[in-house]
């Protein structure tokens, strides 16, 4: 999982299987996004879902969010090698900026 | 069509030179940002402007200084570079603070 203080995650999954990668924040927010970063690319908005949304879904992309644990997950389904790439998460507590997460990197094995 | 553009892509230079790094948005968006990722990949907010005023300046020297001539361009520029600036810096937009944001490709500065 993400946090302010741990070190990244990675997840080896074969193509096809379903990755899943969580995210803890310790302070209130107004919405929480997922990026994408590919790599020596730039980071690529996935989603983002706001303090009084429990899930939200974008094609392949699940992703739920509980502010009573401070915690959001993201799941992404039917893999696929161009999913190989490192999720960061981002919290936005409401002071005109967002605090990412160190990231997690996946990589689908073909 | 590239939204977030930034210049130039690699920069390699020695300890002591100044550079500058050229950040350029065509999507519109009032607010802009400078960001520094290092080696383990974690993103560091620098500074944030909106309409060309600084909002957000976190704890980085003063050698480091973002200019925003007007919304669609955040520059930034370094002096005396030291080893420990050598990372990725990004530049990044969102039409208000809070909200997705937009990324460049990235400037990779390696400073020797």
């Amino acid at each position: 999982s993400q946090q302010g203080e741990e070190d990244p995650q990675a997840l080896s999954i074969q193509e096809g299987e379903n990755a899943t990668m969580n995210c803890s924040y310790k302070t209130s927010i107004n919405n929480l996004q997922w990026y994408r970063q590919n790599s020596g690319r730039g980071l690529v908005h996935l989603i983002l879902i706001r303090s009084n949304e429990r899930e939200k879904h974008s094609g392949r992309l699940r992703v739920t969010l509980d502010t009573s644990k401070k915690s959001s997950s993201l799941l992404i389904t039917a893999s696929r090698a161009a999913d190989t790439a490192s999720y960061f998460c981002a919290t936005a507590p409401g002071n005109n900026r967002l605090a990412f997460g160190k990231g997690n990197q996946v990589v689908v094995i073909p | 069509d590239t939204a977030v553009s930034q210049t130039p892509k690699y920069l390699v230079t020695q300890m002591g030179n100044d550079k500058s790094i050229k950040c350029e948005q065509n999507l519109g968006h009032d607010t802009m940002y400078w960001y520094k990722q290092d080696s383990k990949k974690f993103l560091k907010i620098m500074f944030s402007y909106n309409n060309k005023e600084l909002i957000i300046n976190e704890t980085v020297p003063n050698r480091f200084s973002p200019k925003s001539p007007d919304k669609a361009h955040l520059n930034l520029h370094i002096n005396s570079l030291e080893l420990g600036d050598s990372a990725v810096y990004f530049c990044a937009s969102s039409q208000i603070g809070g909200r997705e944001q937009y990324f460049g490709p990235g400037t990779r500065l390696t400073v020797t």
